[in-house]
């Protein structure tokens, strides 16, 4: 059974930092691409960054390009998402998903989501 | 950037009717076109990919049509727990982008 369980969501203030944590079993973790998809509360889905399975190629969003770095652990089975110079406009469900073998593609699994609030 | 534009925005519906929700793309997105659901406190649930195959383990009443710009998820006769939201997502373009989501209510 594939399972994607994120961690390390939390209250920070503007201007912080913060690192996410995906762990993922049930599946070979090294052909899987990865990826980040937040939604603000109340708000749709946005996708925020992805990483091939390889780890050799990463993506991101215009909004947090510059700001977020996504990163995977092979050894561990997990991926990040480094966040930096948070904003309140970053508050959000982050939610880890994967494409499965393709960068593009559906989204098959998705995790449970860990919140992140951007506050003073 | 490709913009996914769902309409409508709710939709009040009665158990047992059928459900139609629209998905438009500003560009052609040729078949790559998958729909989710989400009910509250959830995360998405992949419903129908490329357009019209369903995803694993999702009931026939389900259904979803269409390509290029133009695409239409159909609920045939809608139960209880099918009240949620209902999102679509085109990955043919980079960035993946989804739509805005209906929310089906009763």
């Amino acid at each position: 059974e594939v399972q994607l369980l994120e961690s390390g969501g939390g209250l920070v203030q503007p201007g912080g930092s913060l690192r996410l944590s995906c762990a993922a079993s049930g599946f070979t973790f090294n052909n899987y691409a990865m990826s980040w998809v937040r939604q603000a509360p109340g708000k749709g889905l946005e996708w925020v960054s992805a990483i091939s399975g390889s780890g050799g190629s990463t993506y991101f969003a215009d909004s947090v390009k510059g700001r977020f770095i996504i990163s995977r652990d092979s050894s561990k089975n997990t991926v990040y998402l480094q966040m930096n110079s948070l904003r309140a406009e970053d508050t959000a469900v982050y939610y880890c998903a994967t494409p499965g073998v393709l960068v593009a593609a559906r989204f098959d699994y998705w995790g449970q989501g860990t919140l992140v609030t951007v506050s003073s | 950037e490709i913009v996914m534009t769902q309409s409508p925005a709710t939709l009040s519906v009665s158990p047992g009717e059928r459900a139609t929700l629209s998905c438009r793309a500003s560009q052609s997105v040729g078949d790559n076109l998958a729909w989710y659901q989400q009910k509250p406190g959830q995360a998405p649930r992949l419903l129908i990919y490329g357009a019209s195959t369903r995803a694993t383990g999702i009931p026939a009443r389900f259904s979803g049509s269409g390509s290029g710009t133009e695409f239409t998820l159909t609920v045939s006769s809608l139960q209880s727990e099918d009240f949620a939201v209902y999102f679509c997502h085109q990955y043919n373009n980079w960035p993946p982008a989804f739509g805005q989501g209906t929310k089906v209510e009763i």
